[in-house]
């Protein structure tokens, strides 16, 4: 079974300029997650998808970040404009996600380390 | 809201003893306690998880407890190899509807 899928996996931009993280999930899963680990931090929750319908973003700050995820399946991750502390290591992971009070596994993508100077 | 803690931040034991990391969570509804291990530079994966209708789960050298009137839970590790060194974290959700929380993170360091 392939996993999840990230690009790019490392990109370094210049502050107030833009960036795009894409997604692949695994086949099948319904909810698709975007995390932000900063170095020495746990991942902290960006935005919840189920199917293509945002589940939670209350932690995306929505002055510069956005995301989508318009067909159920793959998801992009927008920055724009990048700031210097946005610099760290975006997750994208996926689960079956049958909802209905159940929780299931979480699997990781490889991340895409994102460095702001 | 749901709040996780997790100790202690960092943990060095010897190879071969066991290690013990610690997590409570706040929130009574929560029901679903995964742990991920993260080795330097790589993605977090999951190592064992636990769901509140059990007390306890092992698999080989790696068991999960889970005490629900206490609101903690618990990562053992037995026989501690070198491959062993990461950072270990624990998360509790109260459904696929709701984020998982995660704890802070422990650097556990194996002494050969």
């Amino acid at each position: 079974e392939a996993g999840v899928a990230q690009s790019p996996r490392y990109k370094i931009i210049e502050k107030r300029q833009s960036v795009a993280f894409w997604c692949n999930p695994i086949s099948g899963h319904a909810t698709l997650y975007w995390y932000q680990q900063i170095l020495g931090q746990g991942p902290k929750l960006l935005i919840q998808f189920q199917n293509n319908g945002v589940v939670d973003d209350s932690q995306l700050p929505k002055d510069r970040f956005s995301a989508e995820r318009l067909k159920g399946v793959d998801s992009t991750l927008k920055i724009q404009p990048a700031k210097l502390e946005d610099s760290a290591v975006y997750l994208c992971a996926s689960s079956l996600g049958e909802g209905g009070g159940s929780t299931d596994t979480q699997y990781f993508g490889p991340g895409t380390r994102l460095t702001v100077l | 809201g749901e709040n996780v803690e997790q100790h202690p931040s960092t943990l060095s034991v010897q190879e071969g003893d066991s290690a013990v990391i610690k997590c409570t969570y706040s929130d009574s509804a929560s029901n679903y306690f995964p742990w991920y291990k993260q080795e330097l530079g790589k993605r977090p994966q999951l190592i064992i998880d636990i769901r509140s209708n059990v007390g306890e789960k092992k698999d080989q050298r790696i068991a999960v407890t889970l005490n629900k009137t206490a609101k903690h839970f618990s990562l053992h590790i037995t026989e501690t190899q070198p491959e062993d060194s990461a950072v270990y974290f624990c998360a509790a959700s109260k459904g696929s509807n709701y984020q998982l929380i995660w704890g802070a993170g422990t650097k556990l360091i194996i002494k050969p």
